[in-house]
């Protein structure tokens, strides 16, 4: 799990079969984002969820918030080979972000 | 859309040697950061800088470390004598500000110390 261990951290799958990828955090906090990044270039914004929140939608994603369990995951619905990429959960520290190592995903054709 | 621009895209360097590593943040964004990350490690935060000044920064960012915005887009973080180790992806993010806005990051900059 971020800040901490990941959950996987690895994780292939057939294309369009469904992702998930879980994220735990241990301090409470005001709002966790999800960040993709592809090898060796930028990090991608994905979804911002609050902690008044439990379950946000966009797109193929589904990102749900469980601040009891200090949890989190995304779901990545219907997989395309351009969903291979490395994905991570962030969670605010004060005003700074504080990344997991993250999951890598890989697409199978 | 509005994105976070960074030039250069690559940058080599010889140990010992200033680097300045440029950003362009959304215009209207208040909240402006640095991140890095070495090769196979994760994110992690440098710097942040709000109203011209740095409000926080992490134990990485010592004292040959230093942010400007010297003209009220561009956002620079200098290196003043760099080290092999400072060999990483440098990212800068900004946000527009209020407590749940998220981060924007441009593409980073990939600096090679040799």
């Amino acid at each position: 799990s971020q800040q901490g261990e990941e959950d996987p951290q690895a994780l292939s799958i057939q294309e369009g079969e469904n992702a998930t990828m879980n994220c735990s955090y241990k301090t409470s906090i005001n709002n966790l984002q999800w960040y993709r990044q592809n090898s060796g270039r930028g990090l991608v914004h994905l979804i911002l969820i609050r902690s008044n929140e439990r379950e946000k939608h966009s797109g193929r994603l589904r990102v749900t918030l469980d601040t009891s369990k200090k949890s989190s995951s995304l779901l990545i619905t219907a997989s395309r080979a351009a969903d291979t990429a490395s994905y991570f959960c962030a969670t605010d520290r004060g005003d700074k972000i504080i990344f997991g190592k993250g999951t890598r995903l890989h697409i199978l054709p | 859309e509005p994105e976070v621009t960074q030039t250069p895209s690559h940058q080599v360097t010889q140990m010992g040697q200033e680097v300045i590593l440029r950003c362009v943040p959304i215009s209207n964004h208040l909240y402006f950061y640095w991140y890095r990350q070495i090769l196979g490690q994760k994110v992690e935060f440098l710097v942040s800088f709000y109203n011209n000044e740095i409000s926080e920064k992490s134990e990485i960012f010592d004292d040959q470390f230093s942010v400007e915005r010297p003209d009220g887009s561009n956002f620079t973080l200098k290196i003043r004598s760099t080290k092999l180790e400072d060999s990483a992806m440098y990212f800068c993010a900004s946000r527009e500000g209020g407590s749940y806005n998220e981060q924007f990051f441009g593409p980073g900059t990939r600096l090679t110390v040799l």
